[in-house]
């Protein structure tokens, strides 16, 4: 069993449905994050929960809609995405105190909106 | 201004050879941490080596190596005795303080036999 697991890992969608992305993390870290990553740009943090609660929204648009039940669980909701949407949304997990560690990461889910 | 900077889209290495991935930073933060991660081609980032701005020597994890310079704010990444398996994208990372983290936009590393 991989440390994060990230479901589904291919999502096609229309402008108008309604998705989430799952992801889980059996590794006992405190802090999960959300991120996009589109082809050539630097990968995006766009939302980070510590302790289940939302520390960073980095100007995230509201069609994005994260949720953290608790500290293993993470979903990212999807509604009226854009085809500039598209990306590859990775998610991942860290110890609060992070000096010495690094994040761990998910295989990510590889987003296409038509 | 851009916080982390990797100015390599693409290198090519022979395998056996050692290699060098560049790595700049900005940041006014005393501190922070620098991070190297490899993306293959399944897409998952995974986390190589970690340099904390305080510490006195540079990280070493195996083949990986990090040249810290901080006066001149730049990590790099050295990966000694190259192999085929270390073909993929490379990204430097830096945290400062909370849990914002930056990352570079990739170096694309492959190795020929």
């Amino acid at each position: 069993e991989t440390g994060v697991t990230q479901t589904p890992r291919h999502l096609v969608m229309g402008m108008t449905n309604k998705k989430s992305l799952k992801c889980e993390q059996h590794l006992g870290h405190n802090a999960m994050y959300w991120y996009k990553q589109s082809a050539k740009k630097p990968l995006e943090l766009m939302f980070v929960y510590n302790f289940k609660e939302q520390t960073e929204n980095n100007s995230v648009p509201s069609r994005f809609s994260p949720e953290c039940p608790n500290s293993s669980h993470l979903f990212l909701h999807l509604h009226t995405l854009q085809p500039e949407d598209s990306a590859l949304y990775l998610c991942a997990s860290s110890q609060e105190r992070w000096e010495g560690q690094g994040q761990y990461f998910g295989a990510g889910t590889r987003l296409s909106v038509l | 201004a851009q916080k982390i900077t990797q100015t390599q889209p693409g290198m090519f290495v022979q395998e056996k050879e050692a290699v060098t991935l560049d790595c700049t930073y900005d940041t006014s933060d005393p501190s922070y941490g620098l991070f190297w991660y490899k993306q293959p081609s399944s897409g998952e980032m995974i986390f190589l080596i970690y340099q904390g701005s305080y510490d006195q020597q540079n990280a070493t994890e195996g083949r990986y190596s990090l040249n810290f310079q901080k006066a001149r704010k730049s990590a790099n990444l050295v990966i000694s005795a190259s192999q085929l398996g270390d073909s993929a994208m490379y990204f430097c990372a830096m945290r400062e303080g909370g849990n914002q983290f930056y990352f570079g936009t990739g170096t694309s590393l492959t190795v020929i036999p």
